[in-house]
């Protein structure tokens, strides 16, 4: 089955630095790739997804970028605020809908 | 904004009890979810459901667990006989459709004693 893995686990920022967090994945079936942040004891909310037919997308001060053949994408988080601290998890998905999650990213911004 | 709701928020349980997690999917969506985290790890996969039946299940969900659409709007994760490593936070999650968003309930937070 489809395993992904993410790194680092635990990243500290001062606010206004960027933030990577990086996601490999096993399956080259995947096809869809969202990221979720889940703040203390909240349910895991969806930042921002990509597709297998598209390289990066972005959001404001969110990106994810996509490289199918290295099987790799990544989160980018731009001009970081305290608010953006929580969990980050990737996760990778291939059309049948269940979502392999990998084990989170610990993001503290400090100000 | 439409949300995912689930009761209760918190279940407290004795080993060998049997445990109704109830979840209200958003009202137009078509797939349903149970996913669990136990604290400080990832989020895990349970089990899907569409068309009234099971769609793909992991190797966590064994005979113990079962899913439910008893009605048009609940959608329920039982598990007859609880163990203490079923302690974790449930997370019910629907989508409209696959490769769609999946939207995340509150969790209900299960202990078992």
């Amino acid at each position: 089955g489809e395993n992904v893995e993410q790194h680092p686990s635990t990243l500290s920022v001062q606010e206004g630095d960027s933030a990577v967090i990086k996601c490999t994945y096993s399956d080259s079936a995947s096809n869809y790739f969202p990221w979720y942040k889940q703040e203390l004891g909240k349910r895991p909310q969806l930042i921002i997804d990509i597709r297998s037919n598209v390289g990066e997308k972005k959001d404001q001060r969110i990106a994810v970028t996509l490289n199918k053949t290295a099987k790799h994408f990544s989160l980018h988080i731009t001009e970081t605020q305290p608010e953006d601290s929580a969990v980050y998890f990737c996760a990778a998905s291939k059309g049948y809908s269940t979502l392999t999650f990998g084990k989170g990213t610990m993001l503290l911004v400090s100000p | 904004e439409p949300e995912v709701t689930q009761t209760p928020s918190h279940q407290v349980t004795q080993m060998g009890q049997e445990v109704i997690l109830r979840c209200v999917p958003i009202s137009n969506h078509l797939y349903f979810y149970w996913y669990r985290q136990i604290l400080g790890q990832k989020v895990e996969f349970l089990v899907s459901f569409y068309n009234n039946e099971i769609s793909e299940k992991s190797e966590i969900f064994d005979d113990q667990f079962s899913v439910e659409r008893p009605d048009g709007s609940n959608f329920t994760l039982k598990i007859r006989s609880t163990k203490l490593e079923d302690s974790a936070m449930y997370f019910c999650a629907s989508s409209e459709g696959q490769l769609h968003t999946q939207y995340f309930g509150p969790g209900t937070r299960l202990t078992v004693l």
